[in-house]
């Protein structure tokens, strides 16, 4: 089946450190999302991509689509204490969504 | 802002018991979405639902799982016999359109036992 695998899995970061993360798949998708999860919670959505070689920034997030359309990377600039979770990209088509094994980020203060 | 709402927040069953997680999609959404996390894993795709049909559906979501929208604003997923695996956080997610931003819900945790 369809898999994505993202990395890094994790990471320790100073704050005000820029992070970067990437997925990679073997398959095309039609979408990219990116999505935070903290601790007993639902993901929540940070970035979404439609077009391949798209650049797309939320604040000090900045997501691009690959121009293969297989995989894509997320950009967090100046990281902060809050934005320790784990992070997730799913890429989407035909009516279901494949998420990636996720990028546990923690921040050091 | 509208969001995905679950109920229950947390749900204990005995195996070989039925449970049906409920779930109010975005109110203008048409594509719903039911996904399982194991515990410290990754978000697993169960079911996509569209027009009162199952779109997809992964080898995970077999016989004993089944899915309802019983009225204009409830999304259920029911597991007939609950087995000691299949505990994890389940979430629905909706979507305006397919190939589109997906909004999750909180979740609830199914603690078979």
């Amino acid at each position: 089946g369809q898999q994505l695998n993202q990395s890094p899995q994790s990471m320790f970061i100073q704050e005000g450190e820029d992070v970067s993360m990437n997925c990679t798949s073997s398959s095309i998708f039609n979408t990219w999302l990116w999505y935070k999860q903290d601790p007993g919670e639902g993901p929540v959505l940070l970035i979404a991509l439609y077009k391949a070689g798209e650049l797309t920034s939320n604040g000090r997030l900045t997501a691009q689509f690959g121009i293969t359309r297989k995989d894509s990377f997320l950009n967090i600039s100046a990281s902060i204490p809050s934005d320790v979770g784990i992070y997730f990209c799913a890429g989407s088509g035909t009516y279901k969504y494949i998420f990636g094994t996720g990028t546990r980020l923690k921040v050091l203060a | 802002e509208p969001e995905v709402t679950q109920t229950p927040s947390h749900q204990v069953t005995q195996m070989g018991q039925e449970v049906i997680l409920r779930c109010v999609p975005i109110s203008n959404h048409l594509y719903f979405y039911w996904y399982r996390q194991i515990l410290g894993q990754k978000v697993e795709f169960l079911v996509s639902f569209y027009n009162n049909e199952i779109s997809e559906k992964s080898e995970i979501f077999d016989d004993q799982f089944s899915v309802e929208r019983p009225d204009g604003s409830n999304f259920t997923l029911k597991i007939r016999s609950t087995k000691l695996e299949d505990s994890a956080m389940y979430f629905c997610a909706s979507s305006l359109v397919t190939d589109y931003e997906q909004y999750f819900g909180p979740g609830t945790r199914l603690t078979v036992t």
